[in-house]
């Protein structure tokens, strides 16, 4: 069963705070995570991806892995109203046929000036 | 680089009526994967391409639905007949390898009445 949970929100933080924004995977072996925002009307845009555990770090974002948890994180610092949008976590789950990519339902982050 | 193109952008169309989504993905990516976006549903996977052969369509929600690609740089998703639950927007992405991210087409809104 391919599965990628995330909390829809909203969660609302205000300007210049932390964000958190969590998502949990079924399948222990899934290999590649991805976040992607998304804007009302817009298609997904990404914006990190991780491999391997622990942090990665580009600018104000940070993706956290942790694969015995089967738990990825994304924390934007100093949020700003332009942040305002859903985050989706995307996983992938690979067989001997092919890896498709599955997407979690998104998180609504709301950031208030 | 184009990026992935998608046509149309909006159609509206009558209950029992063919539809027929159309991709062209990036020059060079080896997968193609299309997409299905509702509120209540999220981004759901209907199928995926690799190397033009079609690899999982377990998310194909009906065998009114349907998916082609004849060559590396066109894909059709057809539905038919069409119904109004059919409403949604329609994406197609690309990538160029298994753990590679997803790059989106700007989607197609299909209202079904």
């Amino acid at each position: 069963q391919k599965e990628v949970e995330q909390n829809s929100g909203p969660l609302s933080v205000p300007e210049g705070a932390i964000a958190s924004l969590n998502c949990t995977y079924s399948d222990r072996g899934s290999q590649s995570f991805f976040w992607y925002r998304q804007y009302s009307g817009k298609s997904p845009e990404l914006i990190m991806f991780i491999y391997s555990n622990g942090d990665k770090e580009d600018g104000r974002f940070t993706a956290q892995l942790n694969k015995a948890s089967q738990y990825v994180s994304l924390l934007i610092r100093d949020s700003q109203p332009s942040d305002s949008a859903t985050y989706l976590c995307a996983v992938t789950f690979s067989n001997q046929a092919g890896t498709a990519l599955i997407f979690g339902k998104g998180t609504t982050l709301s950031v208030s000036s | 680089d184009a990026g992935v193109i998608q046509s149309p952008r909006h159609e509206v169309t009558e209950m029992g009526q063919e539809v027929t989504l159309r991709c062209k993905p990036i020059s060079g990516h080896n997968s193609l994967f299309w997409y299905r976006q509702t509120m209540m549903r999220g981004l759901e996977l209907l199928i995926y391409f690799n190397n033009n052969v079609p690899i999982d369509d377990s998310g194909m929600p009906e065998d009114r639905f349907s998916a082609k690609m004849p060559n590396a740089s066109f894909s059709t998703l057809k539905i038919q007949p069409s119904e109004p639950r059919d409403s949604a927007v329609y994406f197609c992405a690309s990538r160029v390898t298994g753990n590679s991210p997803l790059h989106f087409g700007n989607g197609t809104r299909l209202t079904v009445t």
